[in-house]
């Protein structure tokens, strides 16, 4: 089955305390990117990339950090979580940009908590 | 910058009715509009994407219209049911640029 998939779903920390949000597609898709979802606020992206080794900054990326080692995965890493970091977070993958037929498929959602 | 609105924030109506939901864009260079569902508390569920070319998608009691001059976009719901109600969502993927713009959402209820 072709889907995004996110790890956890649920996880409550402590300020300061790294943690990373594991995010993997199974269809070979070029382009995947981070968003996160607060109310009011709607549907932020925080960084994406274009393909393995090549990420870029949305607009919301203070404090976090990402890495495209592999064209499959794309952690979401937050060396120091603080409390403005509570968020829902979502992983979407597309197969590239740029491409009028391309659609994006989300992951589940990863609900954090820094208390 | 890309901005894309949402109108109304809220709907609430009877099982049965026909609705339409709004979305607008600032910038009409896009490659495509994608609309979503979102369950509380849930991921997002693709519904339909309309190409910049085209005008209109269908899928089951779903039709989503485009006219992309006027930065504008309709998603008509067929005889609604309680099972539609959710939050949706529209996003554009802009040609100029490497992210999507979403909507704020409206929120659905539709009521037995």
């Amino acid at each position: 089955e072709a889907q995004v998939t996110q790890n956890p779903r649920y996880l409550i920390t402590v300020t300061g305390k790294k943690l990373t949000v594991t995010c993997s597609q199974n269809m070979n898709h070029e382009y995947m990117s981070w968003y996160r979802q607060d109310p009011g606020l709607g549907l932020r992206q925080i960084y994406y990339s274009m393909n393995v080794e090549v990420t870029d900054k949305g607009d919301v990326p203070e404090g976090y950090k990402v890495s495209r080692k592999e064209k499959r995965n794309f952690p979401l890493i937050l060396e120091s979580p603080s409390p403005n970091q509570t968020s829902l977070y979502f992983c979407a993958s597309s197969p590239e940009m740029g491409q009028a037929s391309y659609e994006q498929y989300f992951g589940p959602g990863t609900r954090l908590t820094v208390t | 910058k890309q901005e894309v609105t949402q109108i109304p924030a809220a709907l609430s109506v009877p099982e049965g009715e026909n609705l339409v939901l709004n979305c607008s864009f600032t910038d009409s260079a896009i490659y495509n509009l994608q609309w979503f569902r979102q369950d509380p508390g849930k991921g997002l569920t693709s519904l339909l994407l309309i190409q910049s070319s085209q005008r209109e998608q269908t899928s089951g009691r779903l039709n989503a219209s485009l006219d992309k001059s006027s930065g504008r976009s309709t998603l008509y719901i067929a005889a609604s049911q309680p099972g539609d109600s959710a939050t949706y969502l529209c996003a554009v993927s802009p040609n100029y640029g490497q992210n999507f713009v979403f909507g704020p959402g409206t929120r659905l209820s539709v009521l037995p």
